[in-house]
């Protein structure tokens, strides 16, 4: 199945610094979805985007459906420890297919 | 509360015994599917089902199987694990307009 390419792989971070991440593909998405995966746990959605040019915020997170609708990107701002854990991208194309990005892995030092 | 609920959360077998990792949702999802998750290669769907008594194979699907008696479950069955099936396994129902809901996850061990 066909993967999204998230970028970057994995961050090191200090603690208060901000944080952007994002995903790109070569398809034309209707729906892109960021999930965060805490460590031993499922992942958990937090910002679902519907509309090209979207800026959605939730709380210091906020992402954005890019103009083309090929890709999306999501800010963190003034990371604390707690923001640790894995971050997914996953777009919806038409119909019933949803893609996953291969996840950024966040570190914060406090 | 919105959820999916997956068992056991950890499992550790031998090779060649029969198991199953149960999986329920209370959302009236007609959409689930399972996931695996190794290091490096992200989420990886094994079966998916778009309804009661619908399946289908995902990307990975060899070594596993899947039914869809009632509309809430969808176990994972594994008939003969093997070592290459030590992963954290997700199961996950979904709705067009917000996605994925995913379970806890069974940490699974073959030996």
């Amino acid at each position: 199945g066909q993967q999204l390419n998230q970028s970057p792989q994995s961050m090191f971070i200090q603690e208060g610094e901000d944080v952007s991440m994002n995903c790109t593909s070569s398809s034309i998405f209707n729906t892109w979805l960021w999930y965060k995966q805490d460590p031993g746990e499922g992942p958990v959605l937090l910002i679902a985007l519907y509309k090209a040019g979207e800026l959605t915020s939730n709380g210091r997170l906020t992402a954005q459906f890019g103009i083309t609708r090929k890709d999306s990107f999501l800010n963190i701002s003034a990371s604390i420890p707690s923001d640790v854990g894995i971050y997914f991208c996953a777009g919806h194309l038409v119909g019933n297919q949803f893609y996953f990005g291969t996840g950024t892995s966040l570190t914060v030092i406090p | 509360e919105a959820q999916v609920t997956q068992n056991p959360r950890y499992l550790i077998t031998v090779t060649g015994k029969k198991l199953t990792v149960t999986c329920s949702q209370n959302m009236n999802h007609e959409y689930m599917s399972w996931y695996r998750q190794d290091p490096g290669l992200g989420l990886r769907q094994i079966y998916y089902s778009m309804n009661v008594e619908v399946t289908d194979k995902g990307d990975v699907p060899e070594g596993y199987k899947v039914s869809r008696k009632e509309k809430r479950n969808f176990p994972l069955i594994l008939e003969s694990p093997s070592p290459n099936q030590t992963s954290l396994y997700f199961c996950a129902s979904r709705s067009l307009e917000r996605g994925y809901t995913f379970g806890s996850g069974t940490r699974l061990t073959v030996v």
